[in-house]
């Protein structure tokens, strides 16, 4: 059983970044055949894609935070990273990380539980 | 970009009624690339449906998804109290590469 666990600072302060790491257990980034994303969801809303790694190092990231994010894997400690820059209350959410399944399919399988990041002085 | 709009926004039901619940695209989506989630207060999205219409490992058989093009429903046929949640739907595709429906929360009548 595939799981995903985020850590990082809960509380980040406006201009700085805003740094998530991704432990995955119960599999092997390296062995690839899958995606590894960021997701987002602000208090109370819906839920924003952030970017994805892949074991190799490819990334993709949402045009709309593209310049600020900076998305990361470390296959050995089997782990992937997330950076958000110059971070604004509006950056305030919970970010989850997630296995993305793609091919004849594109789904989200795996989520971590999520972890609340706060924007603020 | 692809927006999704579901509706509607709340459905408020009792157990052993049953839910259907629209998501709408602006764009045609693929069936292959359209899923549904459920989400509980303070827990992670979880998966129920992918492809449309195929159940994720483990979801009861009450779950079903149907549709194609832009019109897509995630039907509940009988609920059970462990159903009330908050419902997404997500679609694969064009920039951003994933997006998701604002949700339909299934409420308590």
């Amino acid at each position: 059983q595939v799981q995903l666990q985020e850590s990082g600072p809960g509380l980040v302060k406006p201009s700085q970044t805003l740094s998530l790491t991704c432990t995955v257990s119960g599999g092997s980034i390296s062995s690839g055949g899958y995606y590894w994303s960021w997701i987002r969801q602000h208090p109370g809303k819906g839920l924003e894609w952030i970017g994805y790694i892949y074991y190799s190092g490819s990334s993709y990231s949402n045009p709309s935070l593209k310049s600020r994010v900076t998305i990361s894997v470390d296959t050995s400690k089997n782990q992937f990273s997330l950076k958000l820059s110059s971070v604004t209350a509006a950056d305030t959410a919970v970010y989850y990380c997630a296995r993305e399944s793609y091919g004849d399919y594109a789904y989200f399988d795996y989520w971590g539980q999520g972890t609340l990041v706060t924007v603020s002085s | 970009e692809i927006v999704l709009t579901q509706s509607p926004g709340t459905l408020s039901l009792s157990p052993g009624e049953r839910a259907t619940l629209s998501c709408r695209a602006s764009q045609t989506v693929s069936s292959n690339y359209l899923a549904w989630y459920q989400q509980k207060p303070g827990q992670a999205p979880r998966l129920l449906i992918y492809g449309a219409s195929n159940r994720a490992t483990g979801i009861p058989d009450r779950f079903s998804g149907s549709g194609s093009g832009t019109d897509f429903t995630l039907t509940i046929s009988r609920l059970e109290p462990e159903d009330f949640a908050v419902y997404y739907c997500q679609q694969y595709g064009s920039s951003p590469r994933f997006s998701f429906g604002p949700g339909t929360k299934v409420d308590l009548k």
